[in-house]
């Protein structure tokens, strides 16, 4: 059961800026952190931004997130081909005590 | 670099009974959350379990309270999922993943539930 919404699709020419929106509740984002989640085709996720904006190792700085309210937005800029995948978020969610994904974003270059 | 090794997943019948394990090597484990999450065949994450770091202190989704069992083995560096009772809509690859912010994931392992 997803309480996360996202768009199902988002798309750009190369070195173009995408954003993908993540609307929740006061009851996850609204009170706890957000993470990213990237899952190239045919392969496991990965993580890509935790704790709101904050990029593990490794993962490149065209690739941000922010937090506003009960809403978290993943920006990616200069778009690449190798970006195309389906993209996640997730929280914690105090109401039904357990984590919670959003609906996925499939990123297609054009 | 370190890693989490699923296995255990393959064909059950409905009714039937199945338990995944998740190796961790290369990494620290005993002192992490350790989640179970399920992504069934052309659809998107669906958090399962998570347990704490010491084993005393679990959660599950709705979806599969009553039925699946959460646990770990610190000594063994090892995270299981007892599922019993399986029905068709537990048919997913679960994935394995660590801490808070779910890093690493593992590589799945594919659960089919069918007769």
């Amino acid at each position: 059961q997803s309480v996360l919404t996202q768009p199902p699709s988002a798309s750009g020419t190369p070195g173009q800026r995408v954003t993908i929106s993540c609307s929740g509740s006061s009851s996850n984002i609204g009170r706890n952190t957000v993470n990213w989640h990237q899952q190239l085709p045919g392969t496991a996720p990965k993580l890509l931004i935790y704790n709101d904006f904050h990029r593990p190792s490794g993962v490149p700085d065209r690739f941000s997130g922010s937090k506003s309210g009960t809403s978290a937005s993943l920006a990616i800029s200069g778009l690449q081909s190798e970006d195309e995948a389906d993209y996640y978020c997730s929280a914690w969610d105090d109401s039904l005590n357990g984590y919670v994904f959003g609906t996925g974003s499939k990123v297609t270059v054009l | 670099e370190g890693q989490l090794v699923e296995s255990g997943g393959g064909l059950v019948q409905p009714g039937g009974s199945l338990r995944l394990s998740c190796a961790a090597s290369g990494l620290t484990f005993s002192s992490y959350w350790m989640h179970w999450v399920r992504q069934a065949p052309g659809k998107g994450l669906v958090w399962v379990s998570h347990i704490n770091s010491d084993g005393r202190s679990t959660n599950y989704a709705d979806s599969v309270k009553g039925r699946f069992t959460i646990s770990r083995d610190n000594t063994k560096n090892t995270l299981y999922l007892q599922m019993h009772s399986l029905r068709a809509e537990d048919t997913a690859v679960y994935y394995c993943a660590r801490g808070v912010t779910f890093d690493p994931w593992g590589q799945g392992t594919l659960v089919t539930v069918s007769s």
